[in-house]
C-alpha cells in the first residue's frame, strides 16, 4: 500500500484566496483524521469522520473550514477565504476505527498564506 | 479535557548518552498512550501503543514505560540516526488522539 497520499505538498497562496487540500486514505481503513500542526500549538485535530461520516468537527477553527469525505477513498479540507494565520502544515491520517488503534499520517501539506 | 505535556522542549545528547523523554498527561479513562517519530518534512511515524500502568514496549534502543500519570520514553545509546521529534499522544473514551507539542531530540556523533 502506498499509504495516506496527501496534495499538494506545499501551497503558496494570496490571503483571500481559497484553498482545497486533497487526502486519500489507506485503503480498508475507515476513520480518516485532518490535523495541523504548527510551532506554537503543536499538532492540533481539525475534524474526523468515520465510514465518511463527519464525527467531531470541533477542532475546525471557524466557518471558513470545511472538510468533506464524499466516500471512503478521498477526502478534503477546504479554507474559504485564506488568512495569514491558517499557515501551518495540515496532515491527513487514516486507521482501522476510531478506538484505540494506530494512526498512519500522510507526508503533509504545507499552507504558506501571504 | 484531556492533556498532554511533554518535557524537555528539545535535548541534545552525544552519541552513545542515554537519557529518557517525558510525557505527562491527564485524562478521563486512558484507552491508549501513543509514542511517534516525526522526522523534519515527514508526519509523525507510530512507535508504540501502552494500554495500562506498568506497561513496557521496546524496539530497538527505545524503550517506552507507562504509569498512571505519566510515559517514559528511555532512549540507550543513541545514534545521530535517532534524532527527530517525539511525540506523544492520549486516547480516552470516544475522542481522537490528543498530541503533546514533542521534544525535539539532537544526537551529536
Amino acid at each position: 500500500d502506498a499509504g495516506v497520499i496527501q496534495s499538494p505538498r506545499h501551497e503558496v497562496t494570496e490571503m483571500g484566496q481559497e484553498v482545497t487540500l486533497r487526502c486519500k486514505p489507506i485503503s480498508g481503513h475507515n476513520s480518516l483524521f485532518w490535523y495541523r500542526q504548527t510551532m506554537m500549538r503543536g499538532l492540533e485535530l481539525l475534524i474526523y469522520f468515520n465510514n465518511n461520516v463527519p464525527i467531531d468537527d470541533s477542532g475546525m477553527p471557524e466557518d471558513r473550514f470545511s472538510a468533506k469525505m464524499p466516500n471512503a477513498s478521498f477526502s478534503t479540507l477546504k479554507i474559504q477565504p485564506s488568512e495569514p494565520r491558517d499557515s501551518a502544515v495540515y496532515f491527513c491520517a487514516s486507521s482501522l476505527n476510531s478506538g484505540a488503534n494506530v494512526l498512519t499520517f500522510g507526508a503533509g501539506s504545507r499552507l504558506t498564506v501571504l | 479535557e484531556d492533556q498532554v505535556t511533554q518535557s524537555p522542549e528539545a535535548l541534545r545528547l552525544q552519541e552513545g548518552e542515554s537519557s529518557s523523554l517525558n510525557c505527562s498527561y491527564t485524562v478521563s479513562g486512558l484507552r491508549g498512550l501513543f509514542w511517534y517519530r516525526q522526522d523534519p518534512g515527514k508526519g509523525p511515524e507510530f512507535l508504540f501503543t501502552l494500554y495500562s500502568a506498568g506497561e513496557e514496549k521496546e524496539k530497538e534502543r527505545l524503550k517506552a514505560t507507562l504509569t498512571k500519570k505519566e510515559s517514559f520514553l528511555h532512549i540507550t545509546a543513541p545514534k545521530p540516526e535517532d534524532s527527530a521529534t517525539y511525540l506523544c499522544a492520549v486516547e480516552s473514551g470516544n475522542t481522537p488522539l490528543v498530541f503533546g507539542k514533542g521534544t525535539r531530540l539532537s544526537v551529536i556523533a
